[in-house]
């Protein structure tokens, strides 16, 4: 079946930049997203990219897709202790059939 | 701007009781999701709605049962609790599948003892 794989925890200083990265396995996927997930809090939407893009940037994110490789990965820049959440890759495939499919989530910790 | 509200927030059953989590939305979205959240294992979709009236099995149905009545209403029910089914369930909704990103609630954390 599909399967998305992040890492479980990553951290790093503020204003450092942080780099998450994942793994998809379904070759049919089309968009790609990050999702925030905030202590108590639901998942936000944080940004996306098509599967016949590279790279999308947004502010301070930027969003790298090797569809070669079905890597994926959110770079923050300048990162502040704001940004201390779970971020989730999710993939979505062509057929719109089936419902997202999320990985495990990163914990992103920042240290001040 | 209420967005996906789900009530209630926590609850704490025994097991074998039962109890119905209820998700609103109010952006005129077809489609609506229950997931569970379990630690390390990211979301996992237990039912989804592609409108009103209609159900369908997601990932993880079993020991749960969904109804949508109403367009904007996506209720999950347990009919027997189980310590297994103790986890954090987030309702989210999405005007489509394919393109539409999913606007998720702020979830229910639930504790079956």
């Amino acid at each position: 079946g599909e399967d998305v794989e992040q890492s479980l925890f990553l951290s790093v200083r503020e204003g450092d930049s942080s780099v998450i990265n994942c793994t998809y396995t379904d070759s049919s996927s089309t968009y790609l997203y990050w999702y925030k997930q905030e202590p108590g809090a639901g998942l936000q939407l944080l940004t996306y990219i098509f599967s016949n893009m590279d790279m999308k940037q947004d502010q301070r994110l930027t969003v790298l897709l090797n569809k070669k490789d079905k890597h994926l990965s959110l770079r923050i820049a300048d990162t502040q202790t704001g940004d201390s959440a779970i971020y989730f890759c999710a993939e979505r495939e062509v057929s719109g059939r089936r419902a997202l499919t999320f990985g495990s989530g990163t914990r992103l910790q920042v240290q001040p | 701007n209420a967005g996906v509200t789900q009530t209630p927030k926590f609850r704490v059953l025994k097991t074998g009781q039962s109890m119905t989590l209820l998700c609103a939305q109010d952006m005129n979205h077809e489609y609506m999701y229950w997931y569970r959240q379990d630690p390390g294992m990211g979301l996992r979709l237990i039912h989804y709605s592609v409108g009103e009236g209609t159900t369908a099995k997601g990932e993880v149905p079993d020991g749960y049962n969904v109804s949508r009545l109403k367009k904007q209403n996506f209720l999950l029910g347990l009919e027997s609790a189980a310590p297994s089914q103790t986890s954090v369930y987030f309702c989210a909704s999405s005007y489509g599948l394919l393109n539409q990103p999913q606007h998720f609630g702020d979830g229910t954390r639930l504790s079956i003892l």
